[in-house]
């Protein structure tokens, strides 16, 4: 079956930056784009970007572009997501999910921002 | 790229129909089929319900359905149980092939 099990909860300062890794099982990891979405706390849903599983071809959206890098290691079937020059309202549950209709998803990892 | 609108809340009693609407523009929910909708109870993972529009992943009852006119999707929800009281989000495909996500609607079932 379809897995996607991310890193455990970050507590980090302010200006620091942030890696969340998404290890995935049950799927052949390079035929499937991997996407990132984070919620802040009692807030939406927000798309951060996605990789190409294959090629490592990455998009990212408009509000996180100068701050956030997505790759893969295919090797070992693992995306990653590192936000850099964190603020407090970073803080959120960022979650991995697979393909444009994100048919799975990571359980989430709370990253908390704070001095 | 602004957020698809929903309404904010939407309510009914068990056994009732209830539909959210998904609103967008020509850039996104009036091009694509790729609009999917999630169900997120409070502090659970969102779950995949609807995607391309109208298709269910396998063990979603089929109380839920889904649809689109113009830049409008709608999610309708039959039969309301008491189980079906969570947070709904619709997303939809772009053309800057990106993904964007709706406001969020509560469900609550009276």
């Amino acid at each position: 079956q379809v897995q996607l099990v991310q890193s455990g909860a970050e507590v980090k300062k302010p200006g620091a930056s942030v890696k969340v890794s998404c290890k995935a099982s049950g799927y052949t990891f390079d035929i499937y784009a991997m996407h990132w979405v984070r919620q802040a706390p009692g807030q939406r849903l927000e798309w951060m970007g996605w990789i190409n599983g294959g090629d490592g071809h990455t998009k990212y959206s408009q509000k996180f572009q100068d701050r956030v890098t997505i790759t893969r290691d295919t090797s070992a079937s693992t995306a990653y997501m590192e936000l850099s020059s964190l603020r407090s309202e970073d803080t959120a549950v960022y979650y991995c999910a697979r393909s444009y209709s994100h048919d799975y998803w990571g359980q989430g990892t709370l990253v908390t921002v704070s001095s | 790229q602004s957020a698809l609108t929903q309404p904010p809340s939407v309510s009914g009693s068990p056994g009732q129909s209830v539909t959210i609407s998904c609103t967008g523009t020509s850039s996104d929910v009036g091009t694509y089929n790729r609009v999917s909708w999630y169900q997120q109870p409070p502090g659970t993972a969102p779950k995949l319900m609807i995607y391309d529009i109208s298709d269910r992943p396998s063990g979603v009852p089929d109380r839920f359905s889904g649809s689109k006119s113009g830049n409008t999707a709608s999610l309708t929800i039959s039969g309301l149980q008491a189980e079906d009281e969570a947070d709904y989000y619709c997303s939809s495909y772009t053309t800057s092939s990106t993904v964007v996500f709706g406001g969020g609607t509560k469900l609550t079932v009276l």
